[in-house]
């Protein structure tokens, strides 16, 4: 258990269906990510969220959305994915400092989508 | 663009065994990390090395930066099928508040 859970660890979607991925971290930080994991290629940073304030989006295609309410909380808004979008989708968190994020992030187990 | 080459991708050995996984980069970096992600599960942080030449021993694994922080090394001694895992790289720009991944070593140590 590293203090960073997500929900659901599994997603099944199609390609015209909304769902959301839930992160949440019990660690007290103040800096939440998004990352997705495939097969083969490194790990890609998707949205960085400082003190519930967007600080990084990767050129991520709009059909991810994320929401950050508080700093506990992460969301990612999934609709009209491509086949291509299935991968796994790991949350982080980290402390953060002044506004410099601190570099030792704590990951939660990721969710599993595949978009048929 | 800053990557991190990460080699061999894949490595199966026997128990007991050594082996010793790189890291490389043409880029500096402020500070490298190592983590170990298993089936099922997120990355768990190993080790942060910071400064050129730094050695840092955890168990049965030594993990090096290079001298001009520019690559990394992780030797893991006696190896044991409870190190079976995929081990990711990931190198920390000063300023950007990032971390850049290398693609990850996935190892297998059979009984």
């Amino acid at each position: 258990e590293t203090g960073v859970t997500q929900t659901p660890r599994h997603l099944v979607m199609g390609m015209t269906n909304k769902k959301s991925l839930k992160c949440e971290q019990h660690l007290g930080h103040n800096a939440m990510y998004w990352y997705k994991q495939s097969a083969k290629k490194p790990l890609e940073l998707m949205f960085v969220y400082n003190f519930k304030e967007q600080t990084e989006n990767n050129s991520v295609p709009s059909r991810f959305s994320p929401e950050c309410p508080n700093s506990s909380h992460l969301f990612l808004h999934l609709h009209t994915l491509q086949p291509e979008d299935s991968a796994l989708y790991l949350c982080a968190s980290s402390q953060s400092y002044a506004g410099f994020t601190d570099y030792e992030q704590y990951f939660g187990p990721g969710t599993r989508l595949t978009v048929t | 663009t800053q990557l991190l080459e990460q080699s061999p991708q894949f490595l199966s050995i026997q128990e007991g065994e050594n082996l010793t996984v790189y890291c490389n980069s043409s880029s500096v970096f402020s500070s490298l990390q190592w983590y170990r992600q298993e089936p099922g599960e997120g990355p768990v942080l190993l080790v942060t090395v910071v400064t050129g030449g730094e050695v840092k021993k955890l168990k049965r694994l030594t993990f090096q930066f290079g001298d001009a922080r520019k690559d990394s090394s992780l030797h893991i001694t006696a190896a044991q099928p409870g190190d079976t895992g995929l081990y990711l790289c990931a190198g920390v720009v000063r300023g950007r508040g990032k971390l850049i991944f290398g693609q990850g070593t996935e190892l297998s140590v059979k009984p």
